[in-house]
């Protein structure tokens, strides 16, 4: 049974700095990785997919690796902002499965 | 593009009432889905629809939980009865590709619902 588990839970930190969230998953025979980020009283915004072949995706500030052997998915953000204040959910499917979803981790940046 | 649209976005009832949510994606998405979110965990599946085919239900209390997607565009999502631990919020999302595998996932604002 895929467990997906993200640490940490909660980040508290200055404007400005750089920071890595980490994904982890026991069965790394995935198709692909989807990190989610959810704003509070909405839904979830698709930040990153990476396919199960690739080793990362960038899209502006963020980047998010993908090491299937070891089971482990980091998003890094650069320069971060409040605007970025969110809980950031990681989620892993495996071909024709449903996405198992971590608990997330609650990020909060300070001015 | 217009987003995933939910109703209602609160909802309150006692236990052993019953409840439905509605759900309109995002046009042209073939694929649906129904997630369940407890507080502090992540959403998890409770049905996925293909058109108006069901994919998979697995993971759905089908003894009070059911839902439908009529002409393979709107659903709802039903609890009867609904039970104390069904306090959740319910999330539907929508993809572009007929498997729903390879494309991302684009999620409505959900419904908050409070069983008291």
């Amino acid at each position: 049974k895929q467990e997906v588990t993200q640490i940490p839970a909660a980040l508290s930190v200055p404007e400005g700095e750089n920071l890595v969230l980490n994904c982890s998953f026991t069965d790394s025979a995935i198709y692909n990785l989807q990190w989610f980020r959810q704003d509070p009283g909405k839904g979830l915004t698709s930040l990153l997919l990476i396919q199960s072949s690739q080793r990362e995706q960038t899209s502006g500030r963020l980047n998010a690796s993908l090491d299937k052997s070891s089971g482990r998915s980091t998003l890094y953000i650069a320069a971060s902002q409040p605007g970025d204040s969110a809980t950031y959910l990681c989620a892993v499917r495996r071909r024709n499965d449903k996405l198992i979803f971590g608990t997330g981790t609650r990020l909060q940046v300070f001015p | 593009e217009a987003g995933v649209a939910q109703s209602p976005r609160y909802k309150i009832i006692e236990k052993r009432q019953s409840v439905a949510f509605w759900c309109n994606p995002i046009s042209g998405h073939a694929t649906l889905y129904w997630y369940q979110q407890i507080l502090g965990q992540g959403p998890k599946l409770l049905i996925q629809f293909q058109n108006n085919g069901v994919v998979d239900d697995s993971q759905l209390p089908k003894d009070r939980f059911s839902a439908e997607r009529l002409k393979g565009v709107d659903s709802t999502l039903k609890i009867q009865p609904a039970k104390l631990e069904d306090s959740a919020v319910y999330l539907c999302a929508s993809s572009l590709s007929s498997t729903g595998y390879n494309s991302p996932l684009h999620f409505g604002n959900g419904t908050r619902l409070t069983v008291t």
